[in-house]
């Protein structure tokens, strides 16, 4: 089983509708967690970050569930500019390496 | 600034052939990262340096060699290259082991004939 795992989509998406997706990780140890974002054909850069008390930003909402060890990424009133892949990382421990799941594909459709 | 940097952009090998590829930041990070990404796979650490002067394996290190020249520049190596190394090469950065945000270079697509 992969440490992180994601599905690879795509969610096919309508301009302004809502689409959520998960990630789950089997190291119920991990400490950390976050969403990066990765454009076609471009390197990944950092979305946001998950706290244990769900967070926002702006139209993006992210929500941990350490019981059933998945991390989720919620994205309201979805932009033609969302279409994306999103890879959701995972640390173990403090100072530890990143570990990336494989990615979720995202198409915001007109 | 420039951020991170990788050349070359796009490269095709020959099986056994070697080639160097090459990364530098000017953000004065202490740290810094080889990747490798495959469909479906995610990003794999190969190799990353903690600070100038160090450097450790990552999941995959396996047919790859590091060099971390100066506090700048980490290049990654392949010695004889296999079509098994066809990927996409991302090197990246931050000013701490451990920080959460890495910042990624362009990548570069290298396929292995």
């Amino acid at each position: 089983r992969k440490e992180v795992e994601q599905d690879p989509g795509p969610f096919n998406v309508p301009e302004g509708a809502t689409v959520a997706f998960n990630c789950t990780y089997s190291n119920s140890a991990s400490q950390s967690f976050f969403w990066y974002r990765q454009d076609c054909r471009k390197e990944p850069k950092l979305l946001m970050s998950v706290y244990s008390s769900g967070n926002e930003d702006g139209r993006f909402t992210a929500q941990l569930n350490r019981a059933s060890q998945y991390i989720s990424l919620l994205i309201r009133d979805s932009k033609l500019s969302d279409s994306a892949t999103y890879l959701c990382v995972v640390i173990k421990a403090a100072g530890n390496k990143l570990t990336f799941g494989g990615g979720t594909r995202v198409l915001v459709k007109p | 600034n420039a951020g991170v940097t990788q050349t070359p952009k796009f490269q095709v090998l020959k099986t056994g052939q070697s080639m160097t590829l090459q990364c530098a930041q000017d953000m004065n990070h202490n740290s810094m990262y080889w990747y490798r990404q495959d469909p479906g796979m995610g990003l794999r650490l190969i190799y990353y340096s903690a600070s100038e002067g160090t450097t450790d394996k990552g999941e995959v290190p396996n047919g790859y060699n590091v060099s971390r020249l100066n506090k700048r520049e980490f290049s990654l190596r392949l010695e004889s290259a296999a079509p098994s190394q066809t990927s996409v090469y991302f090197c990246a950065s931050n000013l701490v082991a451990g920080e959460v945000e890495q910042f990624f270079g362009p990548g570069t697509r290298l396929t292995v004939l």
